[in-house]
């Protein structure tokens, strides 16, 4: 069945390090591919999507590239803030009849000043 | 702005009594999911639903039923509560097609004794 496979952490990085979060996936057809950040306390937030190959979404500093050919979608950010602090989810929407939504498990990040 | 509501932020219940979940989300989503979250195991769908009285088991959906009367309301509901069913609760919505991405709820930490 589909799968999104993501690196689980935690993650610790200094404060303006450069941020990698790796997800690969496993689909039948051309998936949607999201990212979403939940903040401490809080539920889940759209960060961005891409919905076709080769697309790029972007939003607050962070970056992902829809990659067909190596059914990836990894996360960047070049410089990350304290406020960045999150868990972040890679997913993905198959085109069949209920779209039902997979998730990743998660990968904590902790930026420390 | 897209809201999707929960009835309660934290509850606490005891082993055996019935527990609802109430979630509403006002832009006339046709989707509408509830998920548990647990340290270690990520998002784990309970229930989704497509439309008005109709729903669809998740990964785990033992323990639990759902209700959806009227569009813009699904609820979640553990007929005996039990101790493993301590949880954050996520309710989210979303349009339909692949491109739509899921609204979440700010989550129900529930608590049972």
């Amino acid at each position: 069945g589909d799968s999104v496979t993501q690196m689980e952490g935690p993650v610790t990085l200094s404060e303006e390090a450069f941020l990698t979060i790796n997800c690969t996936y496993t689909a039948t057809g051309y998936p949607s591919l999201f990212w979403y950040v939940q903040y401490p306390g809080e539920g889940l937030q759209l960060l961005l999507k891409a919905t076709k190959a080769d697309d790029k979404g972007s939003n607050k500093g962070f970056e992902a590239t829809y990659r067909k050919e190596t059914t990836s979608f990894h996360l960047e950010k070049g410089s990350v803030q304290v406020s960045d602090s999150a868990v972040y989810f890679c997913a993905l929407i198959e085109k069949t009849s209920y779209d039902k939504v997979i998730f990743g498990p998660g990968t904590s990040l902790s930026v420390i000043p | 702005d897209v809201k999707v509501t929960q009835s309660s932020r934290y509850l606490v219940k005891r082993t055996g009594e019935k527990v609802f979940l109430e979630c509403v989300q006002d832009m006339d989503h046709e989707n509408m999911f509830w998920y548990r979250q647990d340290p270690g195991l990520g998002l784990r769908l309970i229930y989704f639903s497509y439309d008005v009285k109709m729903k669809e088991k998740g990964d785990i959906p033992e323990g639990y039923s759902v209700s959806r009367e009227k569009k813009e309301r699904f609820s979640l509901i553990l007929e005996s509560a039990s101790t493993n069913q301590t949880s954050m609760y996520l309710c989210a919505s979303r349009g339909a097609g692949p491109a739509y991405e899921q609204y979440f709820g700010p989550g129900t930490r529930l608590t049972v004794t």
